[in-house]
């Protein structure tokens, strides 16, 4: 089993939707969890960062972790066809190397 | 600031020959990771550096992989001898610390496709 467990997609939404894009992960002591997104043929960027459990806001997206349940959540409201990207979750340890979920499609259609 | 610096951008090349990709990476930056993605596994961490130092290599694949960072603005990650299952984009990453808020650097990768 993987440390951190991602559904590949792809997910095809109209433009305005609101996304919900999920992980799950196995290893209790990861206490940092990040959002990357991706555009094809780029490198992954930073998207959005949460410590333990708790949201996070920033502008159209929101980053929710719910650490009794081992679960990751982010939501993209409003959603554009230039948010078609992979997403990539990520939890680490602290002081440790990330680990990367297998990234969700997302295509926004307008 | 140029961002993460790798080269080549795509290499195709043939069965048994050696390839070397580069990487120059955040001035200032303490940390470096190379990573392979690929569409049936996904984002795979192979190696990192800290301070010019291999910290962690239980992600490199075999023998066959090989990386350096001679100084702290380069290291290159080398397969010799390259086979087909080796074909995968490979990142390139550096950060300045792995503490609680440090962000990861990616470089826009080297599509390596080994004929």
């Amino acid at each position: 089993q993987k440390e951190v467990e991602q559904d590949p997609g792809p997910l095809s939404v109209p433009e305005g939707a609101i996304v919900s894009l999920n992980c799950t992960y196995s290893n209790s002591a990861f206490q940092y969890f990040m959002w990357y997104r991706q555009y094809s043929r780029k490198g992954p960027e930073l998207l959005m960062y949460t410590y333990s459990s708790g949201n996070k806001e920033d502008g159209r997206f929101t980053a929710q972790v719910d650490k009794s349940s081992k679960y990751i959540s982010l939501f993209i409201r409003d959603s554009q066809p230039s948010d078609s990207a992979t997403y990539l979750c990520a939890s680490r340890e602290y002081g440790n190397k990330l680990v990367f979920g297998a990234g969700t499609i997302l295509r926004v259609k307008s | 600031d140029a961002g993460v610096i790798q080269s080549p951008r795509h290499e195709v090349t043939e069965m048994g020959q050696e390839v070397t990709l580069r990487c120059k990476p955040i001035s200032g930056h303490d940390y470096l990771f190379w990573y392979r993605q690929t569409m049936m596994r996904g984002l795979e961490l192979l190696i990192y550096f800290n301070n010019n130092v291999p910290i962690d290599d239980s992600g490199m694949p075999e023998d066959r992989f090989s990386a350096k960072m001679p100084n702290a603005s380069f290291s290159t990650l080398k397969i010799q001898p390259s086979e087909p299952r080796d074909s995968a984009v490979y990142f390139c990453a550096s950060s300045s610390r792995l503490g609680n808020t440090d962000t990861q650097y990616f470089g826009p990768g080297t599509r390596l496709t080994v004929l």
